[in-house]
């Protein structure tokens, strides 16, 4: 079975920190996801990546950004954090050529208070 | 741009019955497929069921069905013999054929009453 983990399951930061969220899969999927969950927004995507060093914008990068230094680690970067990235955050991956839908680590609540 | 709608944000049934959930979408993609994903409270989020939009017969997974209508762009979940262990948030989602696009609903939130 393919294993997605994500760094931490709660995390608290206070405003203007600079925050990481780490994501890492142990099957060698290609394709890796950054959503944030939002009671009533259903999943938002924020950045994927198709391939290491490779990014691609989602609906809503604004205030983030990514690494992918590595095809099994998967970072999501918050340069400041302000209080309305308050979220869940979830990491997915995707086989190339698959169809059988994504794979999803176990999410992190971020508060920024 | 795709577009997913799930217009039940809760809904509950006892436990034994049948309850479907609802799900619209918007493409002009002939190659896709569809996805119910079920989110327990605290838990990870797992695959239910899948839908390849060129096949006609509908996809069953134990008590987990669903009815694809793909000229009226509707893919419903049926959970049939309801447990406890149902309850849960449910997503809809759409990927586009290539991989490269996915999409999800706002989700409906299903609570299975004892």
């Amino acid at each position: 079975d393919v294993k997605v983990t994500q760094s931490s399951r709660y995390l608290v930061k206070r405003t203007g920190e600079k925050v990481f969220l780490e994501c890492v899969q142990d099957m060698d999927h290609e394709n890796m996801f950054w959503y944030r969950q939002d009671p009533g927004l259903g999943l938002r995507l924020i950045y994927f990546s198709y391939d290491v060093k490779m990014k691609e914008k989602g609906d809503i990068p604004e205030g983030y950004s990514v690494s992918r230094e590595k095809k099994e680690r998967f970072s999501l970067i918050l340069e400041s954090a302000s209080t309305n990235q308050t979220s869940m955050y979830l990491c997915a991956t995707l086989r190339d050529g698959r169809s059988i839908g994504q794979y999803f680590g176990p999410g992190t609540r971020l508060t920024v208070t | 741009a795709q577009t997913v709608t799930q217009s039940q944000p809760e809904m509950s049934v006892q436990e034994a019955e049948t309850v479907t959930l609802s799900c619209t979408y918007d493409t002009s993609e002939n190659n896709y497929y569809l996805f119910w994903y079920k989110q327990p409270p605290s838990r990870q989020m797992i695959l239910v069921i899948r839908q390849e939009a060129y096949k006609q017969q509908n996809a069953t997974e134990n008590r987990f069905s669903v009815n694809f209508q793909k000229a009226a762009k509707s893919f419903s979940l049926k959970i049939s013999d309801s447990q406890l262990g149902d309850t849960a948030m449910y997503f809809c989602a759409f990927m586009t054929g290539t991989g490269n696009q996915f999409y999800f609903g706002t989700g409906t939130s299903l609570t299975v009453i004892p």
